[in-house]
C-alpha cells in the first residue's frame, strides 16, 4: 500500500532563512502529491499539489517537486517569514491506493523566530 | 464556491456518553466525504470515508460510527465515548474519482473525554 516518509521535526528557523522539509513516499503507478498545512487550533489547508512527475506546485513562495525516480516531493522555501509557522503534512492519493483517499506523513512543526 | 461547515467546534464529554459530530458541506453535489482523526503530536488517520448517501467505508475499526443521511452531509457518532477517543476531528471532502482531486478539510472539531 501506499505510505508517506516525511522529516521529523520540530524545525526552528529564524526569519529569512532557507526551508526544506524532505518527504518520500512508497506508492505503485502514479501518485498524486500534496503539501498540506496546518496553522494552530485550525484544519488543514491546501499549500501546493502536484499530479504528475516533474511537476512544480507553488504557492505563497512554498514550492515542491515530483520527482519518481528519487519517490520524493520536498517542500522549499527561500526565505521564511513567522507566519509561516505551522505544521506541515505531505500526502498523497492514488498510486496502489485509492485515488479517492489521502495517505498523510505524521507532519512536521515548523516554527520561525523573529 | 463551496464550504464546509463543522460543528461543535470544541466538546468535552465524559467516558460512556454518546458523541454526535456532523459536517455540512454547501456549493456542490454528490462529493465524497471523509472524517479524519488527529490525536495529540500525531498526524492524520482517516477513519470513514462516503461516495455517496448511505454508503460509508470504514477504514480502522473503533468505537465511532459514520452516517450519511443527505447528500452533503456526514455525520459521527458513538454511542459510549473512551478516553482514548479524544482528539481533533476532521471532516473533509472532495469530488470525482481522479487522484490529483483536492480534499479540502473544515476547521475541526476539538474532543476532549474526560
Amino acid at each position: 500500500g501506499n505510505s508517506v516518509t516525511q522529516m521529523e521535526g520540530p524545525v526552528t528557523l529564524s526569519e529569512e532563512a532557507f526551508l526544506t522539509i524532505n518527504c518520500t513516499y512508497t506508492a505503485t503507478g502514479y501518485p498524486s502529491l500534496f503539501w498540506y498545512v496546518q496553522y494552530p487550533g485550525e484544519g488543514l489547508q491546501l499549500l501546493l499539489k502536484a499530479t504528475k512527475a516533474d511537476d512544480k506546485g507553488s504557492n505563497k513562495g512554498f514550492e515542491a517537486t515530483y520527482r519518481k525516480e528519487t519517490t520524493s516531493f520536498h517542500l522549499e522555501k527561500g526565505s521564511v517569514q513567522v507566519s509561516d509557522s505551522a505544521v506541515y503534512f505531505c500526502a498523497l492519493s492514488g498510486g496502489s491506493g485509492s485515488a479517492r483517499q489521502l495517505t498523510f506523513g505524521s507532519g512536521t512543526q515548523l516554527t520561525v523566530l523573529p | 464556491s463551496q464550504t464546509i461547515h463543522q460543528w461543535p467546534a470544541t466538546l468535552v464529554q465524559p467516558v460512556g456518553s454518546p458523541l454526535s459530530l456532523e459536517c455540512t458541506v454547501e456549493g456542490t453535489s454528490n462529493p465524497n466525504l471523509y472524517w479524519y482523526r488527529q490525536a495529540a503530536g500525531r498526524g492524520l488517520q482517516l477513519l470513514f470515508y462516503s461516495v455517496g448517501i448511505g454508503q460509508i467505508s470504514s477504514e480502522v475499526p473503533q468505537n465511532l460510527s459514520a452516517s450519511r443521511p443527505q447528500d452533503r452531509q456526514f455525520i459521527l457518532s458513538s454511542k459510549k465515548l473512551l478516553l482514548s477517543d479524544s482528539g481533533f476531528y476532521l471532516c473533509a471532502w472532495s469530488l470525482g474519482r481522479d487522484s490529483g482531486n483536492t480534499i479540502y478539510f473544515g476547521e475541526g472539531s476539538w474532543l476532549t473525554v474526560v
